[in-house]
């Protein structure tokens, strides 16, 4: 079985301070992908990263960063010095070959002024 | 470029009618999708295509069709309305360069059958 698991329902920070986002997954498959999203109060969706599984480097895109550990499972997603912009939903999914996505359940972050 | 886009922004429905809901990209991306939101949740994708011509289901294509005759366009219809249906509709677009994908979003469409 598939399955993506994000634990942290909501999480609130102060403006400034770092939050880490825990992404746990579970698949049989060598071969995967793993994705994150965000969703501002908007509606709109944004996609932020995709992994594969044969690349475990961890990836840094400006105050974002994200942690790829295939012997937890895990791919985490960090914000360095979170702003109020950064309030959203973040999803966490993953993908086999045949495009058989499983998405988790979202962690909505709130960055307080 | 105007990117992904999608009409109707919202719709009602009766039970029992159809729509096609539009999706059109701009950027020559092979690779469209059709995914669901139901509220509070994530998403579920109900079609994909990789080219022109090609299309396939994903993990809840029930109750929906799609066609894909150009690069450019990819509707997905229902048929049958149901309130089951009743969900915020993303069409996404995305490609590929080296290892790397990139992957755009519609605005959606929201859909509520009464």
């Amino acid at each position: 079985a598939q399955k993506v698991t994000q634990a942290q329902t909501e999480i609130s920070v102060v403006e400034k301070e770092d939050v880490t986002l825990d992404c746990v997954y579970e698949t049989r498959d060598t071969t995967y992908y793993l994705f994150w999203y965000k969703q501002p109060p908007s509606g709109e969706l944004v996609f932020l990263i995709r992994r594969n599984s044969f690349d475990e480097q961890n990836e840094i895109s400006g105050r974002y960063s994200w942690n790829f550990q295939k012997s937890t499972s895990s791919f985490n997603f960090t914000i360095t010095a979170s702003q109020v912009v950064d309030s959203a939903v973040y999803f966490c999914a993953l993908t086999l070959t045949g495009n058989q996505f499983y998405f988790g359940t979202g962690t909505s972050l709130t960055v307080i002024p | 470029n105007a990117g992904v886009t999608q009409t109707p922004k919202f719709r009602i429905l009766k039970i029992g009618q159809s729509m096609t809901l539009q999706c059109t990209q701009d950027m020559n991306h092979n690779y469209m999708y059709w995914y669901r939101q139901d509220p509070g949740m994530g998403l579920k994708l109900i079609y994909y295509s990789v080219g022109a011509g090609i299309t396939d289901k994903g993990e809840v294509p029930n109750g929906y069709n799609v066609s894909r005759s150009t690069t450019e366009d990819f509707p997905l219809r229902l048929e049958l309305a149901a309130p089951s249906q009743t969900s915020v509709y993303f069409c996404a677009s995305s490609y590929e360069r080296g290892r790397k994908e990139t992957q755009y979003f519609g605005p959606g469409t929201r859909l509520l059958v009464l």
